[in-house]
């Protein structure tokens, strides 16, 4: 099994910031992978697709980069909306397909 | 526009069975992958099963085979997710999602908004 590791568990940031979170496999996933937005009380949203394609209606201040084993999410002038649980996920090995443990942002 | 609606969550006891369901619309059902996704209470995210287009194989995450079986139904644009032998650590609220991206394997492009499923005595 895959297993994701995502860093850090909480970011405590201002809206206006700029923050990369980080997701690192335990094997290549290749660029077969996924990252998703989770606010409290809501179904995840995707967000990008492998490791750098945004979804629909994904606004361009969320961008994705990496491949094999290294991944991150850039954020760039957080806005209110944009606080919540970030989850990566891959799809090159599998079954089964495996989540990260997810990333918080908080508002500072 | 898609729209994934699950129902059948409740509380169950140990050892229970419980069938979720999930209504689809919006898309073209019967050409998709669908998959089931649960949260624990405070938790992160983790894959439960997933079943091809035409209902003819599936795979499952480990500590749900042999328990839950995933079907579905593409007259009806209904999936379904039967759960017997049920556990306290399967309490969850559990997702349906379309699946897309189609690489390797599928990334998780559409969900609905979560049954939640309790088992306890």
């Amino acid at each position: 099994e895959t297993v994701l590791t995502q860093s850090p568990a909480t970011l405590s940031v201002s809206p206006g910031e700029r923050v990369t979170l980080s997701c690192r496999a335990s094997q290549s996933v290749s660029s077969y992978l996924a990252w998703y937005q989770q606010r409290p009380g809501q179904a995840p949203r995707l967000l990008i697709s492998d490791a750098s394609t945004r979804a629909t209606g994904i606004p361009p201040r969320f961008s994705g980069s990496g491949s094999g084993t290294e991944f991150t999410l850039t954020i760039s002038g957080l806005q209110s909306e944009d606080f919540g649980v970030y989850y990566c996920q891959q799809y090159k090995n599998w079954p089964p397909y495996t989540f990260g443990q997810g990333t918080k942002l908080e508002i500072k | 526009e898609v729209e994934l609606v699950e129902s059948g969550g409740g509380l169950v006891q140990p050892g229970g069975s419980l069938r979720l369901s999930c209504a689809a619309s919006g898309f073209i059902f019967s050409s998709d992958w669908m998959t089931w996704v649960r949260q624990a209470p405070g938790k992160g995210l983790e894959w439960v099963a997933h079943i091809k287009p035409d209902g003819s194989g599936a795979n499952y995450l480990d500590s749900v085979k042999g328990r839950f079986t995933i079907s579905r139904d593409n007259a009806k644009n209904s999936l379904f997710l039967q759960m017997n032998s049920m556990r306290v650590e399967d309490s969850a609220v559990y997702y349906c999602a379309k699946e897309a991206c189609y690489g390797s394997g599928s990334c998780f492009h559409s969900w609905g908004q979560g049954t939640l499923v309790t088992v306890s005595s």
